[in-house]
């Protein structure tokens, strides 16, 4: 699976819009882009995921380039409860979700 | 649907004891995953499986077994604590072809 990387660390204001960097410049044509998020050492959530283009849903949108070498997640109006570590996470489409390879992820501080 | 249960929550062991992290999901998905995570780490894949009957080993496998006699268990075995094998526990599951993995709580287990 391609290896991603994302800062450790943002911060953002809270209402403001939180937009979280992925670099996965060996991602391969049939990989797909998934973004989970783990609350204060609970289970991680699900979020979103996207192939090449752009998605959105109910909690946030993933921007992917055209070339597909990176992606940003956006949160549109950030509260203190989407404060959590973000993981962003490259799986072939034909492979099985059961066997996701988390990095070290994004810990995303939002503040008043 | 309570979705993944897990359990306990915590769990302190001697080194050598034996014990089982048990886990089950109400949603009728035929994969089930655990994972393990360090303090400060991603999570990392230990073993899954595709149904009943059949397991496979993920990145970190040894010192652990596990079996899949019903569709809605996945119970992770610790043979030899060992104090390595402090960390939280993470059960997931999906359903085939699914994009998305859905977690437990977590189990926090500590060898001494």
């Amino acid at each position: 699976d391609a290896k991603t990387t994302q800062p450790p660390s943002m911060d953002c204001a809270e209402g403001r819009a939180a937009n979280l960097p992925c670099n996965h410049s060996t991602i391969s044509g049939n990989e797909y882009v998934y973004w989970y998020r783990q609350i204060h050492s609970q289970g991680p959530q699900y979020i979103i995921h996207g192939l090449k283009n752009n998605e959105t849903n109910e909690m946030a949108s993933l921007i992917i380039t055209e070339d597909r070498k990176s992606s940003t997640l956006i949160l549109p109006h950030a509260t203190l409860r989407d404060t959590a570590v973000y993981y962003c996470i490259v799986r072939p489409s034909t492979g099985t979700a059961s066997k996701l390879t988390f990095g070290t992820g994004t810990r995303l501080q939002v503040t008043l | 649907n309570a979705g993944v249960t897990q359990t306990p929550k915590f769990q302190v062991l001697k080194t050598g004891q034996s014990m089982t992290l048990q886990c089950a999901q109400d949603m009728n998905h035929e994969y089930m995953s655990w994972y393990r995570q360090d303090p400060g780490m991603g999570l990392r894949l230990i073993h899954y499986s595709v149904g009943a009957g059949i397991t496979d080993q993920g990145e970190v496998p040894n010192g652990y077994n596990v079996s899949r006699s019903t569709t809605e268990d996945f119970p992770l075995r610790l043979l030899s604590a060992a104090p390595s094998q402090t960390s939280v526990y993470f059960c997931a599951s999906n359903r085939q072809g699914g994009n998305t993995q859905y977690f437990g709580p977590g189990t926090r287990l500590t060898v001494l």
